[in-house]
């Protein structure tokens, strides 16, 4: 039961290069999200996925692109990295409950630790 | 500016004892309200969720509280044990980007043995 995989778990990046982090979901779900984490600021959406073929941008999204290749895969990339995207990002999937007692929430990958430099 | 506000920012209880954890929101179009526990390397997972129609919900040893007028929620975890200590959101869903969770700042829990 592999849930939500992300690829690579640890990055160190150099200011300016590029880099894609993977994300894919066996959970059969129709949503996927990108997220980030920094100390005292919790988890903020970065874009997201609500289906296969729509993507759109969540609360911080500038600097970042993503793609949703199929329904499984997810993909956050960064175009010209810089040291204010060091972070840790996490990957999720959900998918709506269509019955009670409707409790639902995300299923999160363990996320990529991501130092740019 | 934080949808969801969250304290403390961090906290010890002793084992056995009560951790409490607070949680206020303005939106009043927020209408789910999810706690997640995140251990060290992790990610989150969903500990419990609440609707704004109920006032209280518990699972075990964990229990939301709710109170819908003054917009704020709880976590309160019973009998605290070494095994609790981790980092706890609070989120709530809102009408903005798709309907998605917005989350507190997480609060840091230390149960010591």
């Amino acid at each position: 039961n592999a849930g939500v995989t992300q690829t690579p778990k640890f990055q160190v990046l150099k200011t300016g290069q590029s880099m894609t982090l993977q994300c894919a979901q066996d959970m059969n779900h129709n949503s996927m999200y990108w997220y980030r984490q920094d100390p005292g600021m919790g988890l903020r959406l970065i874009y997201y996925s609500a289906s296969e073929g729509t993507t759109d941008k969540g609360e911080v999204p500038n600097g970042y692109n993503v793609s949703r290749l199929n329904k499984r895969e997810f993909s956050l990339r960064l175009e010209s990295a810089a040291p204010s995207q060091t972070s840790v990002y996490f990957c999720a999937s959900s998918e709506l409950p269509d019955s009670p007692p409707l409790v639902y929430g995300y299923t999160f990958g363990s996320g990529t630790r991501l130092t740019v430099v | 500016q934080q949808q969801v506000k969250q304290s403390p920012q961090s906290l010890i209880v002793q084992k056995g004892g009560i951790s409490i954890i607070n949680c206020a929101y303005e939106n009043t179009a927020f209408d789910y309200f999810p706690w997640y526990q995140q251990f060290p390397g992790k990610g989150p997972a969903l500990l419990i969720a609440i609707r704004p129609d109920v006032s209280e919900k518990k699972e075990g040893r964990f229990t939301i509280s709710f109170n819908k007028s003054a917009k704020q929620f709880s976590l309160h975890i019973m009998d605290s044990q070494p095994g609790d200590s981790a980092t706890y959101f609070c989120a709530a869903r809102g009408n903005n980007y798709g309907q998605n969770f917005v989350f507190g700042p997480g609060t840091r829990l230390s149960v010591l043995p």
